[in-house]
C-alpha cells in the first residue's frame, strides 16, 4: 500500500506569510496528488488537482508543484479565511493533515 | 450546479445496519464515477468505496464485506449499506464524485454515523 507521509502536523503563521505543506509518497505517484481544504465542521474542498493545477474559482494565492514521491502545497499570503485543515490525497489514501492557524 | 445531499446516518448499536443516502442533482451518478469518504471525529479522511460507471465496485480492506455501495439510476441516488457495524465505524460519511485520476471534486455535507458499544 502506498503511505503519504504530509508535514508539518500543524503549523502557525501570521497573516501575509507563506505557508508550506509537503506531502511525501511511498511509491511514484507521477503527478496524480491532489489537495483539500477542509474547514471545521464542513466537507472537505478540492483546491488543487493533478499536482498543480488550480480548480476553477479557487484563489491563486493557492498553489501546488511536485512529481513523483515529493509534493508541495503552498499558500502565497496566508488570510484568516485559510484557516482549515489540509489533506493531500492519491487514490484511496490520504496524508495525515496539516492544521493550519493564526499566530 | 452539482449537489450532493447524504441521509441516513444516526445512532446505532454495534452490531447494527443503516443505509445511507447520497442525492445528486446537476450530475447524473450512472455515468459518473461515485465515491464514499468518511472521517472519523477529530481523525483524518478515509476512502471507503467507489462505484465506477460500468458498475464495478472497490472497497477499503476495512470495510470489504460488511458495506455495499449501490445506485437507483430512476432516482439518481447513490446509497451504502453499512452492516456489522463497530465502534470505529463512528465517523461522518461524505460522497463525492471520482473524477480522471481519483480527483475528488464534489462532496456532499455528510452524514454522522455513531455507533454505540
Amino acid at each position: 500500500d502506498i503511505q503519504m507521509t504530509q508535514s508539518p502536523s500543524s503549523l502557525s503563521a501570521s497573516v501575509g506569510d507563506r505557508v508550506i505543506i509537503t506531502c511525501q509518497a511511498s511509491e511514484d505517484l507521477s503527478d496524480n496528488l491532489n489537495w483539500y481544504q477542509q474547514k471545521p465542521g464542513k466537507a472537505p474542498e478540492l483546491l488543487i488537482y493533478d499536482a498543480s493545477s488550480l480548480k476553477t474559482g479557487v484563489p491563486s494565492r493557492f498553489s501546488g508543484s511536485g512529481a513523483g514521491t515529493n509534493f508541495t502545497f503552498s499558500i502565497s499570503s496566508l488570510q484568516p479565511d485559510d484557516i482549515a485543515i489540509y489533506y493531500c490525497q492519491h487514490y484511496g489514501t490520504f496524508g495525515g493533515g496539516t492544521k493550519v492557524e493564526i499566530k | 450546479e452539482v449537489q450532493l445531499v447524504e441521509s441516513g446516518g444516526g445512532l446505532i448499536q454495534r452490531g447494527g445496519s443503516l443505509r445511507l443516502s447520497c442525492a445528486a442533482s446537476g450530475l447524473t451518478i450512472s455515468r459518473n464515477f461515485m465515491t464514499w469518504v468518511r472521517q472519523s471525529p477529530g481523525k483524518g479522511l478515509e476512502w471507503v468505496s467507489v462505484i465506477f460507471s460500468d458498475s464495478s465496485i472497490y472497497y477499503a480492506d476495512s470495510v470489504k464485506g460488511r458495506f455495499t455501495v449501490s445506485r437507483d439510476t430512476s432516482k439518481n441516488i447513490l446509497y451504502l449499506q453499512v452492516n456489522s457495524l463497530r465502534a470505529e465505524d463512528t465517523a461522518v460519511y461524505y460522497c463525492a464524485r471520482w473524477s480522471g485520476a481519483a480527483i475528488f471534486d464534489f462532496w456532499g455535507q455528510g452524514t454522522l454515523v455513531t455507533v454505540s458499544p
